[in-house]
């Protein structure tokens, strides 16, 4: 029961350019998702969200693109900066009920 | 920034033994939670709490398992008889409403069965 994809497990990304993750939904009802960080040994940390009623979230550095249509959505980081590095969920609900997470993608910005 | 607390940071205890994790969620938010996330593995929801009693809760949540507001500060996850298969780090978080409000965390407890 996979309702939220990260298919790509890392990435890697030059300091001060863009990193974009990924994470693709099976179950169109959702229609409130975020982004979290992680570090090693500590808790999920919010980053961003976006609601389906909207196609486009910025918040300094982080932009949260959702095309519903094809049932994806991205997290931009631009410029990307080396502690930008950690492991990155999406998460997705149907509003009010439990929010089901991707397996995570590792970035990794070399200086 | 308010944060959610956990405790302890990591707890080891024998198969069948008791466990109790304490959470202080953010003290204006109203909405509490339980996840977990077995090594390797995605973060599962266990529990949501609102009102002093369950909102919603997952298949893993058995019998095994309990939530408690004990006082107007904590919440706390109580599992029974712990398994080997309970071992896994459990997040607590709290959220400010139920819609639309993003969850804040905690560095979470590791479980560890043996």
């Amino acid at each position: 029961d996979q309702q939220v994809k990260q298919n790509s497990p890392s990435l890697s990304v030059q300091e001060g350019r863009i990193s974009i993750l990924n994470c693709d939904y099976t179950n169109s009802m959702f229609d409130y998702f975020l982004w979290y960080k992680k570090y090693p040994a500590e808790g999920p940390t919010f980053l961003i969200s976006i609601s389906s009623i909207k196609d486009k979230n910025e918040d300094g550095r982080f932009t949260v693109f959702l095309n519903k249509s094809a049932k994806h959505l991205s997290l931009h980081i631009v410029p990307s900066q080396p502690g930008d590095s950690a492991v990155y969920f999406c998460a997705a609900s149907v509003t009010g009920n439990q929010f089901y997470f991707g397996t995570g993608t590792s970035l990794t910005v070399i200086p | 920034e308010p944060e959610v607390t956990q405790t302890p940071s990591h707890q080891v205890t024998q198969m069948g033994q008791e466990v109790i994790l304490r959470c202080v969620p953010i003290s204006n938010h109203l909405y509490f939670y339980w996840y977990r996330q077995i090594l390797g593995q995605k973060v599962e929801f266990l529990v949501s709490f609102y009102n002093n009693e369950i909102s919603e809760k997952s298949e893993i949540f058995d019998d095994q398992f309990s939530v408690e507001r004990p006082d107007g500060s904590n919440f706390t996850l109580k599992i029974r008889s712990t398994k080997l298969e309970d071992s896994a780090m459990y997040f607590c978080a709290s959220s400010e409403t139920r819609v639309g409000s993003p969850l804040h965390f905690g560095n979470g407890t590791r479980l560890t069965v043996t």
